[in-house]
């Protein structure tokens, strides 16, 4: 119940094209979903969350669409950049005290120019 | 760009030794994490802390200890490395709810290699 589901493992999109990445979830108190990015010999860095009372959240060319019923969310990145290659990772936080983050197993993403 | 600090960088260690991973920030976040981090998998919690004397056992389990004597420092200690350790271990803080806001900020990264 504390696993978060993510697909696909890589990814090879060309330039210009659509990345998505999808993620779900069975543990319906969790109430917080941030996706990081990671580039090689770096720590993850959060690139945009999402509170279950909410569809969708768009921050430039990341948005992130969340289906409550189903209990998934994905990451859209819109206009895919040689740039945007890293290893994205999907979360989900049951917040509290803690503030324990769940991680999804990650999706290696190529953007080819 | 969040200002939490790892060092060293990069550890190569014989078996048996005692190694302290350094993690500090200067945010003065009450929570701090640590993940343990095989090559392009998953992050594991392996140790959090809430505040200064405070310090639990995440959900994988782990062989290393650590200790929370200031807001700012974290560090993690291995009493006696092994091959088993080899891995990317990542530091990270949070303001936590009482900051406004969940996020969680990660440091560069320890990758550690025992021979």
């Amino acid at each position: 119940q504390q696993q978060v589901k993510q697909s696909p493992q890589s990814l090879i999109v060309q330039k210009g094209g659509i990345s998505i990445i999808n993620c779900a979830y069975e543990n319906t108190a969790f109430d917080y979903f941030p996706w990081y990015q990671q580039f090689p010999g770096k720590g993850p860095a959060l690139l945009i969350a999402i509170r279950p009372d909410v569809s969708e959240k768009k921050e430039g060319r990341f948005t992130i669409s969340f289906n409550k019923s189903a209990k998934q969310f994905s990451l859209h990145i819109m206009d895919s950049q040689p740039g945007d290659s890293a290893t994205y990772f999907c979360a989900a936080s049951l917040g509290g005290a803690t503030n324990k983050l769940i991680f999804g197993t990650g999706t290696l993403l190529a953007v080819q120019p | 760009e969040a200002d939490i600090y790892q060092t060293p960088r990069y550890l190569v260690i014989g078996t048996g030794k005692k190694i302290t991973l350094e993690c500090s920030q200067t945010m003065g976040h009450d929570k701090m994490y640590w993940y343990q981090q095989d090559p392009g998998m998953e992050l594991h919690l392996i140790h959090y802390s809430y505040g200064v004397n405070s310090t639990e056992k995440g959900d994988l389990s782990s062989e290393s200890t650590v200790s929370r004597i200031r807001t700012e420092h974290f560090p993690l200690t291995l009493e006696s490395a092994r091959p088993s350790h080899t891995s990317q271990y990542l530091c990270a803080s949070s303001p936590g709810l009482a900051g406004g806001q969940e996020t969680q900020y990660f440091g560069p990264g320890t990758r550690l290699l025992v021979l």
